[in-house]
């Protein structure tokens, strides 16, 4: 089985731009979230989308955007990019479908990240 | 509030030596508390997770521990080895979002 694949897992920009990364969940997963990993600030929450709806959401400015498409894939955007969102961006897939269902299996299974540098 | 707690930031143990982390949470709202492994150049990945109304979990030689009157739960790793060395994150669930402890960086040595 697949794990989450995410792309790309390398990329630099320049401050004022804009960035675009992709996530394919595990096959069957229909709900993928985005964290932000730094060395200072740890492993934060961006978003989450369920069945192509945003279903929860982190405290980021709304230059952090994120879509999820039918197939499941999702993708989040940048835009004016700045020095402070150099980080590991990472996707995490799961088949978790609402607060009453509980069960291991709804865990997040993480992607290697997609690591952008802000120059 | 959603903040967990974690501790100690890095951690050496000897070959063969017990790792114990340890976390705290404020939101009796969690519902499920799981730890990750993260390996340099990886993603966090899943090693084991407990429920609130369970006082321990064991999976070979990891097991948590589970206070929740204290709202606190550990990570305890038996006869840690070389392999073991890595950074450890505990996290707590509530909803489909989880909220990370800031990590434990930890070093096994022979």
């Amino acid at each position: 089985k697949a794990g989450v694949t995410q792309t790309p897992r390398y990329l630099i920009k320049t401050r004022g731009q804009q960035v675009t990364l992709s996530c394919s969940p595990i096959s069957g997963h229909r709900s993928v979230s985005w964290y932000q990993q730094t060395p200072g600030q740890g492993l934060q929450f961006l978003f989450e989308y369920f069945s192509e709806t945003q279903r929860n959401k982190g405290n980021f400015p709304g230059r952090f955007s994120g879509r999820q498409f039918s197939n499941s894939r999702s993708e989040m955007n940048v835009s004016t990019l700045e020095l402070g969102d150099s980080a590991l961006y990472l996707c995490a897939s799961s088949s978790f479908r609402g607060q009453s269902e509980f069960s291991g299996a709804n865990v997040l299974t993480f992607g290697a990240g997609s690591r952008l540098t802000v120059l | 509030q959603q903040q967990v707690k974690q501790s100690p930031q890095s951690l050496i143990v000897q070959k063969g030596g017990i790792s114990i982390i340890n976390c705290a949470y404020e939101n009796t709202a969690f519902d499920y508390f799981p730890w990750y492994q993260q390996f340099p150049g990886k993603g966090p990945a899943l090693l084991i997770a407990i429920r609130p109304d369970v006082s321990e979990k064991k999976e070979g030689r990891f097991t948590i521990s589970f206070n929740k009157s204290a709202k606190q739960f550990s990570l305890h790793i038996m006869d840690s080895q070389p392999g073991d060395s890595a950074t450890y994150f505990c996290a707590a669930r509530w909803t489909s979002k989880l909220t990370f402890g800031t990590g434990t960086r930890l070093q096994v040595t022979l």
